[in-house]
């Protein structure tokens, strides 16, 4: 198993600004994934975090938009750049202990851009 | 792509009632198969999952799922339900190292 401390839990920032999520995990994981949870919506999956590379991104997300770091086994960020309000919802740090099998999440971060 | 599908967002019962909530999905080849519930104010967890072998698999508290694999379905039941499992569900296939998720069933257990 893994434990997955996520923060901030919450914050509500302005239009235009960014946003730095943390994601630390209580031992050393090959897969970290980022996914954002709208309003009523399932869980997207964002990018896989790559220790030691770029994230992978999937369809409909840009580096640019959502720069991803991973400097070592148990730590990732995700930054939500230029926000706007569609960019409010839940996001969520996962890791995958036995890639492709069990998934742990972290509490989730819900942002509220105003 | 793998997609997931899962009717009937949100479904209110009584407690002792039995609960069956539906997942299909669609993509080519193996897949790994998962429940994930989240009761309120929590973070997700895994309530269940399937990697092989048997198609019924039982998870935690009380719950089962049954994999078809001609129906590209993997339904989950509980035969009583109880206030505590008032949460949102989620199925979930992994098919090439990536989750993915369905929209969730919101259940709501009434006393």
């Amino acid at each position: 198993s893994a434990v997955i401390s996520q923060k901030p839990s919450r914050d509500i920032c302005q239009r235009g600004t960014s946003l730095t999520i943390q994601c630390q995990v209580d031992s050393q994981v090959t897969m970290m994934f980022w996914y954002r949870q709208q309003p009523g919506q399932s869980l997207t999956l964002i990018a896989t975090a790559n220790q030691g590379s770029e994230a992978t991104y999937e369809s409909g997300f840009v580096i640019d938009k959502f720069p991803i770091s991973r400097p070592n086994l148990t730590f990732s960020t995700l930054t939500v750049s230029n926000m706007s309000p569609e960019d409010s919802s839940i996001y969520l740090c996962s890791v995958d202990t036995t890639r492709g099998g069990e998934a742990f999440f972290g509490q989730g971060t819900r942002l509220t851009v105003v | 792509a793998q997609s997931v599908s899962q009717h009937n967002h949100h479904v209110i019962l009584s407690e002792a009632a039995s609960l069956e909530l539906g997942c299909n999905y669609s993509y080519g080849g193996t897949v790994n198969l998962f429940w994930y519930v989240q009761y309120p104010g929590q973070h997700l967890q895994l309530l269940l999952k399937y990697f092989s072998g048997d198609p019924l698999v039982k998870g935690i508290k009380g719950f089962e799922a049954e994999f078809i694999k001609s129906k590209f379905s993997f339904n989950l039941r509980k035969p009583s339900v109880q206030w505590s499992d008032t949460a949102e569900y989620f199925c979930a296939v992994n098919g090439n190292n990536r989750l993915a998720f369905g929209k969730g069933n919101q259940v709501v257990v009434i006393p």
